[in-house]
């Protein structure tokens, strides 16, 4: 099945600067790749994701590049605010009967005001 | 508002008495999935349901069943409870098989069980 690892386990900032958290998956299948940021006390959001046919994709502050070769994948935070302090999850998706997401076991980002 | 809706959020019981954790969605989503969420371990999926009457195993289902009678509805039964099983399950729901186009979560049930 597919593996998905992620790159730090934390991460500190400060306010203004720029985050990036990797991601590495196993199985080249794989053509879904979201991410989920939680907050404390709520279920994980999606926040941006990609597809396997694409390589980068914007959203205002918030980025994604996908590598299909290396088999992996970046989350880009630019400017970043305290309110971009949570855990965020990246996740891989194969294409077949369950199209499971498998998770990452997520990053803490804390940005310093 | 869209949503998945999960009840109760917090519940503590004891070992062996058997539990219910409700989940509702209202997007009409055909694909629902339960995870459960531990320290390190990230998110891991117990069981999946691709429609109504259609469930199926996850990465770990030991000692967990569901049901999926209606559309909106995919209960979390823990027939017997164990210590093991503290931690914290979120619901999620999908509009198309699988996860193509992302999940959307309820707020998570923080079971203990002593």
């Amino acid at each position: 099945g597919e593996n998905v690892e992620q790159h730090p386990s934390t991460l500190s900032v400060q306010e203004g600067d720029s985050a990036v958290i990797k991601c590495t998956y196993s199985d080249s299948a794989s053509n879904y790749f979201p991410w989920y940021k939680q907050e404390l006390g709520k279920g994980p959001q999606l926040i941006i994701d990609i597809r396997s046919n694409v390589g980068e994709k914007k959203d205002q502050r918030i980025a994604v590049t996908l590598n299909k070769t290396a088999k992996h994948f970046s989350l880009h935070i630019t400017e970043t605010q305290p309110e971009d302090s949570a855990v965020y999850f990246c996740a891989a998706s194969i294409p077949g009967a369950n199209s499971k997401l498998t998770f990452g076991k997520g990053i803490t980002l804390s940005v310093r005001p | 508002e869209a949503q998945v809706t999960q009840n109760p959020r917090y519940l503590i019981t004891v070992t062996g008495k058997k539990l219910t954790v409700t989940c509702s969605q209202n997007m009409n989503h055909e694909y629902m999935s339960w995870y459960r969420q531990d320290p390190g371990l990230g998110l891991r999926q117990i069981y999946y349901s691709m429609n109504v009457e259609v469930t199926d195993k996850g990465d770990v289902p030991e000692g967990y069943k569901v049901s999926r009678k209606e559309k909106r509805n995919f209960p979390l039964i823990l027939e017997s409870p164990s210590p093991n099983q503290t931690s914290l399950y979120f619901c999620a729901s999908s509009a198309h098989r699988g996860a193509m186009s992302g999940y959307t979560f309820g707020s998570g049930t923080r079971l203990t069980v002593v």
